[in-house]
């Protein structure tokens, strides 16, 4: 089974903090992305990586970079949090083969 | 670009039939998925259609038009653990992603 894990569930931090969230995939998948989903707004790819090194921007990249240092792990960085970033964090793996993506359990960040 | 509809919203009684559809307008089109997410909880991959036609998966199924931009899940003998949103998702051609519909949010009632 493919198993994406995300390093908290729940995070409180403060307006001007630096977030770093990190996602790591255990299936040797290409492909890793940055998700952010709120309510009616849907699934919105922040970005997303191919390869190691490698990134793209989404569809909401403002406010946030990301790292992608060795296969298996994708880390998301929020350099100066703001409330508008209070939101729940998917990130997910695929292989360049199918495409299919797996997700891991998400990460509900709260911005004080 | 991409342009995903669904419904936001649909309603059925358990051991019926619902039908969950999808249209889209893309530039590139390799394919689409359908993920079903329950609440709080990750989404998880249901299917995938690349061709015309129905693929049946137990009490799932789902099927593409691609000339019509079209694709529509099909769940049967509904059950309430069938209640979540239901994503369509179009896989791009160029790029190793999908965009996400908003998905439709179900409700099974006994």
């Amino acid at each position: 089974d493919v198993k994406v894990t995300q390093s908290s569930r729940y995070l409180v931090k403060r307006t001007g903090e630096k977030v770093f969230l990190e996602c790591v995939q255990d299936m040797d998948h290409e492909n890793m992305f940055w998700y952010r989903q709120d309510p009616g707004l849907g699934l919105r790819l922040i970005y997303f990586s191919y390869d190691v090194k490698m990134k793209e921007k989404g569809d909401i990249p403002e406010g946030y970079s990301v790292s992608r240092e060795k296969k298996e792990r994708f880390s998301l960085i929020l350099e100066s949090a703001s409330t508008n970033q209070t939101s729940m964090y998917l990130c997910a793996s695929s292989s360049t083969d199918t495409d299919t993506q797996y997700f891991g359990p998400g990460t509900r960040l709260t911005v004080l | 670009g991409q342009n995903i509809d669904q419904p936001t919203e649909m309603t059925a009684t358990e051991g019926a039939i619902v039908q969950i559809n999808c249209t889209y307008q893309t530039s590139g089109f390799n394919g689409l998925f359908w993920y079903q997410q329950h609440a709080g909880e990750a989404p998880t991959f249901l299917s995938y259609n690349v061709l015309d036609g129905l693929e049946e998966k137990g009490r799932f199924s789902s099927f593409l038009s691609r000339s019509k931009g079209y694709s529509y899940l099909l769940l049967k003998e509904l059950q309430m653990k069938d209640s979540a949103s239901y994503l369509c998702a179009v896989r791009d051609l160029y790029a190793g992603k999908s965009t996400f519909g908003d998905g439709t949010t179900l409700t099974v009632k006994p």
